[in-house]
């Protein structure tokens, strides 16, 4: 199993464009996560999935965010209208739901968002 | 609400020394989990330990240890012994059982520099 993988790994974008980041969790993992992390903070929640099923939205996930999970394996998240405070490295994670609120999760290594 | 504090934004130590990682959390759920995380230069989060809240023994992993109190909602971190290869940005996490969505609330995280 090669983990939890992201593309692509660094997006330059004008302000305005839309943008497309994809997750491939490990493979037996049911629960996937969507994270994002400005310089200097921790990362935060952004959204999540179990199976194909979107569960909980963060209220940072403006109307121009939209995720995507449409077979219950990897995930799509979309950017509208890209601005520049959209500018962050966007984290994917996954983890087994069996395990519950105590899973460990497996983090991909980021897709950074620049936005000009 | 959830909050995880890491006060300690930078440390800087010279290998061999101890150096301890704090961190402080706020939930009103009586059953959580506590985790440490650590985000080397390349920028992947590697998780380190997992702790649910019942489970108030120190843990020992070789140079890494952890000290949890419930009593003052603590879990600190205490690297051994320290190493240039421990050098990374340290993430504590709180993901509590409420919802069960396993969403991880981080603080702010705390880089620690080990010079040789």
């Amino acid at each position: 199993d090669t983990g939890v993988s992201q593309n692509p790994r660094h997006k330059i974008t004008k302000r305005g464009q839309n943008v497309t980041f994809r997750c491939d969790p490990i493979s037996e993992h049911n629960r996937l996560y969507w994270y994002r992390q400005t310089l200097g903070q921790g990362p935060e929640f952004l959204t999540y999935f179990q199976n194909e099923a979107q569960l909980e939205k963060s209220r940072l996930l403006s109307d121009r965010f939209s995720a995507e999970r449409p077979k219950g394996s990897f995930s799509t998240l979309e950017i509208q209208r890209t601005e520049q405070g959209d500018s962050a490295m966007y984290l994917c994670a996954s983890s087994l739901a069996f395990a519950g609120s105590g899973g460990e999760q497996f983090f991909g290594p980021g897709t950074r968002l620049t936005v000009l | 609400a959830q909050k995880v504090t890491q006060a300690q934004t930078e440390i800087s130590v010279v290998e061999k020394e101890d150096v301890t990682l704090d961190c402080v959390y706020e939930t009103r759920d009586t059953t959580y989990y506590l985790f440490w995380y650590k985000q080397p230069p390349s920028g992947e989060l590697v998780f380190l330990i997992r702790r649910n809240s019942f489970d108030e023994q120190n843990e020992i992993s070789g140079r890494y240890s952890w000290n949890f109190q419930k009593s003052t909602s603590s879990f600190n971190f205490t690297i051994t012994a320290s190493q240039v290869v421990d050098s990374a940005v340290y993430f504590c996490a709180l993901s509590e059982h409420r919802g069960n969505t396993g969403k991880l609330i981080f603080g702010q995280g705390t880089t620690l520099q080990v010079k040789p």
